[in-house]
């Protein structure tokens, strides 16, 4: 069964910064790109990046371009997301995701962790 | 910033059918990379409801029903049951942007 379980969000100061972790289980972590989505409060949906498998290509969104980095430690089938520079419009939930192919879709998610950005 | 739209919100009775439009541009959809739907129950994260423009996968009922045409995709839900009250979104790759995108998101309310 694949899992992905999600940690390290919580709550920290603009500016601050923050790594989020992605345990991944029951499939062969290193065959598959991985992305992190993230939804505000009330909010849709935004991709926010994504790595290949060997972790030689990233993608991010704009808004988080120079603050975010993806990546990930295959033999520990572990995803990362460092966070910098951190903003009030970063606060969302974060949710660990594994791609299905190469610019497809996203077939499983993980149950998300919160991050909240406040002074 | 959402790139594809979709209505904020849908209802139908019992029974009817209802859909979701999602409109996209030349740099996703109208590309011809897919269309792909997610459904989010309250409190949960999002599943996947059809994928590749009209693909479901295992478990889904057949009740559900996807397409696309030219720069749009839609979704039907046809016998519309209680436990269809979510929000859904559609999502696709967009080659300017070189990422995934997701729609605005429609709540689907069943009267």
């Amino acid at each position: 069964e694949v899992q992905l379980v999600e940690s390290g969000g919580g709550l920290v100061q603009p500016g601050g910064s923050l790594r989020l972790s992605c345990a991944a289980s029951g499939f062969i972590f290193s065959g598959y790109w991985m992305s992190w989505v993230r939804q505000a409060p009330g909010k849709g949906l935004e991709w926010v990046a994504n790595i290949k498998l060997d972790g030689n290509e990233k993608y991010y969104v704009d808004s988080v371009k120079g603050r975010f980095t993806i990546s990930r430690d295959n033999a520990k089938n572990s995803l990362y997301l460092q966070m910098n520079s951190l903003r009030v419009e970063d606060t969302a939930v974060y949710y660990c995701a594994r791609d299905w192919g190469i610019r497809n879709y996203l077939d499983y998610w993980g149950q998300g962790t919160l991050v909240s950005v406040s002074s | 910033q959402s790139v594809l739209t979709q209505p904020p919100s849908v209802s139908g009775a019992p029974g009817q059918r209802v859909t979701i439009p999602c409109t996209g541009s030349s740099s996703n959809i109208g590309a011809g990379y897919d269309v792909h739907w997610y459904q989010q129950l309250p409190g949960t994260a999002p599943k996947v409801l059809i994928h590749g423009n009209k693909n479901r996968p295992s478990g889904v009922p057949d009740r559900f029903s996807g397409s696309r045409s030219g720069t749009s995709g839609s979704l039907a839900i046809s016998g519309l049951q209680a436990e269809d009250e979510a929000d859904y979104y559609c999502q696709s790759y967009d080659s300017s942007l070189s990422g995934f995108v997701f729609g605005t998101g429609t709540k689907v309310t069943v009267l």
